[in-house]
């Protein structure tokens, strides 16, 4: 079955870096958006962007831009989100999440997302 | 971009009863809105798609209606695992927009 299953809890320290992994399975890895969606505590879905997984462009949602990295490893059919500069107001899960894009030669078009990883979750804190 | 906005933020209902949550987009999305269901401690689930089609292995009691601006998620008859929050998701326009939530919760 599809499926995306992401690393584990992270306890970080303020200005440290980490890098939360999405491993895909049961479909064409190369085929389909890869998007990342935070959830702070107690609060909702905000969208941080998502990575072309055939191209390895990404794009960035407005406030995701700087510390923020999306990155792939095609071969082990994983993304990464890797965030810099760690701040306490990071502390929150972040989730994969993948979309059936239509793509034409010159744009892509958005579409719901399914399935979601499990969530990772980021706790910064000295 | 879009702003979602669900209404109500909390919903107090019985079991075996019938729920009605609502989602309004800020400008019309035609029929490009997904409803998704999180549990404490859980992933979103994937509910509905495209404002009324049930995704694989979605009971029959929950549907979806709505087009343009103005959408409905339906619960038939509550069941003790369906007490959840409940999120609406616009992907008509770049970017993905989520509406805040509806906290869904045993009266």
């Amino acid at each position: 079955q599809v499926q995306l299953v992401q690393s584990g809890s992270e306890l970080k320290k303020p200005g440290a870096s980490v890098k939360v992994s999405c491993k895909a399975s049961g479909y064409t890895f190369t085929n389909d958006a890869l998007n990342w969606v935070r959830q702070a505590p107690g609060q909702g879905l905000e969208w941080m962007g998502w990575i072309n997984t055939y191209t390895g462009n990404p794009t960035y949602a407005q406030g995701f831009t700087g510390r923020f990295v999306f990155s792939l490893d095609t071969s082990v059919s994983t993304a990464y989100l890797q965030i810099s500069s760690l701040e306490a107001e990071d502390t929150a899960v972040y989730y994969c999440a993948r979309e059936d894009q239509t793509c034409t030669s010159s744009d892509c078009y958005p579409n719901y997302f399914y399935p979601w990883g499990q969530g990772t979750l980021v706790i910064v804190s000295s | 971009e879009i702003v979602m906005t669900q209404s109500p933020a909390t919903l107090s209902v019985s079991p075996g009863e019938r729920a009605t949550l609502s989602c309004r987009a800020s400008q019309s999305i035609n029929i490009n809105l997904a409803w998704y269901q999180q549990k404490p401690g859980q992933a979103p689930r994937l509910l509905i798609y495209g404002a009324s089609t049930r995704a694989t292995g979605i009971p029959a009691g929950f549907s979806g209606s709505g087009s343009g601006t103005e959408f409905t998620l339906t619960i038939s008859s509550l069941q003790s695992e369906d007490f959840a929050v409940y999120y609406c998701h616009q992907y008509n326009n770049w970017p993905h927009t989520f509406g805040r939530g509806t906290k869904l919760e045993i009266k």
